[in-house]
């Protein structure tokens, strides 16, 4: 089974800190993805990765940043954390194409909150 | 700034019952298609996807249903069931090369 681990489900920072959230898979694919889920406005996307050390801004970038240093791995990076950052943080993965077939598959989430 | 929407749409049915779940998507170039399911606690699960040159596929217990027309996509399960209680979200991409873009979610609770 496809198994995607984000490092830490529940987080609690204060407004300024720098926060990373770290999301692992282990089947080899290509691309990765950082959604934010908020209610009422259903999954939105923040950053996704095609391959290594490559990135491309998704719909809300603003005040993230992303790091694909290795295949299996893509961090968020909130450098300086806000309230209004709070949120449900989902990574995602998928082959090359994968959304194609549907094949996205998700991590558990990390629920982040900042006060 | 940036509204915020907190409601989540909910539907409620009696077990047993036959649930259809509505989405309006938003790109008419849209081609591709896809229902996903998430569990409290848990990431969106696939359930079925369609292309646009179908206008229903079925599933076990789950039917899309696609209306290019209006842009209008629906999930419809049969015999809904206690397990089915959860968030479903429909996505939808173009030319198969672009990420997914998701819809508000609506949430399914099932009263036993």
């Amino acid at each position: 089974d496809v198994k995607v681990t984000q490092s830490s489900r529940y987080l609690v920072k204060r407004t300024g800190e720098k926060v990373f959230l770290e999301c692992v898979q282990d089947m080899d694919h290509e691309n990765m993805f950082w959604y934010r889920q908020d209610p009422g406005l259903g999954l939105r996307l923040i950053y996704f990765s095609y391959d290594v050390k490559m990135k491309e801004k998704g719909d809300i970038p603003e005040g993230y940043s992303v790091s694909r240093e290795k295949k299996e791995r893509f961090s968020l990076i909130l450098e300086s954390a806000s309230t209004n950052q709070t949120s449900m943080y989902l990574c995602a993965s998928t082959i090359r194409g994968g959304w194609r077939t549907g094949e996205l598959f998700f991590g558990e989430g990390s629920r982040l909150t900042v006060l | 700034g940036e509204s915020v929407g907190l409601h989540l749409p909910t539907l409620s049915v009696q077990e047993g019952d036959n649930s259809i779940i509505n989405c309006a998507y938003s790109n008419s170039a849209s081609d591709y298609f896809i229902w996903y399911k998430q569990e409290s606690g848990k990431g969106p699960q696939f359930i079925i996807d369609i292309r646009s040159n179908m206008d229903k596929r079925q599933g076990q217990r789950v039917t899309v249903l696609l209306n290019k027309t209006v842009k209008h996509l629906s999930l419809q399960i049969a015999a809904t069931q206690p397990g089915d209680s959860a968030v479903y979200f429909c996505a939808e991409t173009y030319s198969g090369n672009t990420p997914l873009v998701f819809g508000k979610g609506t949430r399914l609770s099932v009263i036993a």
